[in-house]
């Protein structure tokens, strides 16, 4: 199975801020890589897909790059309604895996 | 409005089974690949199980095969994901989730029902 390692696991930022979660491959995925919002108690929302496409409806301040091996979701612009955990999925090869996930604290 | 509704959940004991039920609305159901996906109470998000269009293709983790078994019913709009054998390790949220481009379960998941919860215990 290809592992997805995502850090940070936490980060704490202020209302304006832009941060930065990586996510990297065990193997090559090319681009198959999506991102999603999880909300306390709520399901997952997907974000971006195929790396650095943004899904209908997500607001531009979210964005999706790739280098090498490792994949990066940026959030700029830091909002309230971000507070979430964000997990990275590959779909490259089965099983489809997800990170470990990364809390956003406001 | 485009969602999935999951249902089914409950307490079992260890060994028992239980059904949990999915059903589609807003969007041609027998067009898109489906897929069940779990969250352990605190923990990640665990892809379980996939099924094409047709129902002909399906695919489960190796931490359920032999135990679940995942079906559809396109005249229903309904996804369905039969557990057997129990674990406590199966106690989880159980999410239904559409993929996005169509056919094949290996995509990205757009629509998510709330999900189903399920403990294992006695």
């Amino acid at each position: 199975d290809i592992q997805m390692t995502q850090s940070p696991s936490s980060l704490s930022a202020s209302v304006g801020d832009r941060v930065s979660i990586t996510c990297q491959a065990s193997q090559d995925i090319s681009n198959y890589l999506n991102w999603y919002q999880q909300r306390p108690g709520k399901a997952p929302d997907l974000l971006i897909y195929d790396a650095s496409n943004l899904q209908t409806g997500v607001p531009s301040r979210f964005s999706g790059s790739v280098s090498r091996t490792y994949f990066t979701l940026s959030i700029s612009n830091l909002q309230p309604e971000d507070a979430a955990t964000y997990y990275c999925q590959q779909y490259h090869s089965l099983p489809v895996t997800f990170g470990g996930g990364t809390k956003v604290e406001i | 409005e485009v969602q999935v509704l999951e249902s089914g959940g409950g307490l079992v004991q260890p060994g028992g089974s239980l059904r949990l039920s999915c059903t589609a609305s807003g969007f041609t159901f027998s067009n898109y690949a489906m897929s069940w996906v779990r969250q352990a109470p605190g923990k990640g998000l665990e892809w379980v199980s996939g099924i094409t269009i047709s129902g002909g293709t399906t695919y489960y983790a190796d931490s359920v095969k032999g135990r679940f078994t995942i079906s559809r019913d396109n005249s229903m709009n309904t996804l369905y994901l039969q557990m057997n054998s129990l674990r406590a390790e199966d106690t989880a949220v159980y999410h239904c989730a559409k993929a996005r481009g169509g056919t094949y379960y290996k995509d990205a998941f757009d629509i998510w029902g709330r999900g189903a919860m399920v403990t294992v215990s006695s």
